[in-house]
């Protein structure tokens, strides 16, 4: 069975400090990982996935087979990265699951 | 086009009524889901479909909830004899197969 992990519901950290959000999966073969954000008052949007490999908004995440997870890290949190952010997974069947969601809160 | 959008945005009921909400993907999309979230929780799978076939429903969504794409455009989703275990956000998406998905602002109900 699909499922992701979030163990965090709430993050803080203090401005210019480094941020990792964690996320493990369960997925039996190769997943496509997602990162998906919601700021306040705006709708879920994608932040970034695994096979882009690309740096957005200053945050990265590398997927671990080994371990099964695909934590996000920024290494200088800013206060307009305070949002939800989904961890998510979409297997062979292209059905995307998410997490619970964990609250980054940027603290001044 | 402007995005996925959803309508209505807030709808209140009485329990035991049947509502149906609609969504709008963006045009060219083949893949359109539906998600219901609730208060502290991610987004819960409901349903999604390629064109106008629906793929999957979940198994934790019961028989009152159904959903339809008649022609592989726009999609609604209907839930009979509401309860207030109902009231949620109810998300849609869109996307081409294996793509980025577009959420739409959702529709909040609120069963009384």
């Amino acid at each position: 069975a699909q499922r992701v992990t979030q163990p965090e519901k709430l993050l803080s950290v203090f401005k210019g400090a480094p941020v990792e959000l964690k996320c493990n999966y369960s997925y039996s073969g190769s997943p496509e990982l997602f990162w998906y954000v919601q700021y306040s008052r705006q709708r879920l949007q994608l932040l970034l996935r695994h096979i882009s490999r690309e740096s957005i908004k200053g945050f990265t995440a590398d997927l671990n087979k080994g371990e099964t997870s695909f934590h996000l890290k920024k290494p200088f949190a800013q206060e307009e990265d305070s949002a939800m952010y989904y961890c998510a997974l979409s297997g062979r069947d292209d059905k995307i699951i998410f997490g619970k969601g964990t609250r980054l809160h940027i603290l001044p | 086009d402007t995005g996925v959008s959803q309508d209505p945005r807030h709808k209140i009921t009485k329990r035991g009524q049947n509502v149906t909400f609609r969504c709008d993907p963006i045009s060219e999309h083949n893949r359109l889901y539906w998600y219901r979230q609730t208060l502290g929780q991610g987004p819960e799978f409901l349903t999604y479909f390629q064109n106008e076939a629906q793929l999957e429903k979940s198994r934790l969504l019961s028989d009152r909830f159904s959903a339809e794409r008649p022609k592989g455009s726009f999609s609604t989703l209907e839930i009979q004899r509401t309860e207030q275990g109902d009231s949620a956000m109810y998300l849609c998406a869109s996307s081409l197969v294996g793509e980025e998905a577009f959420f739409g602002q959702g529709t909040r109900l609120t069963v009384v």
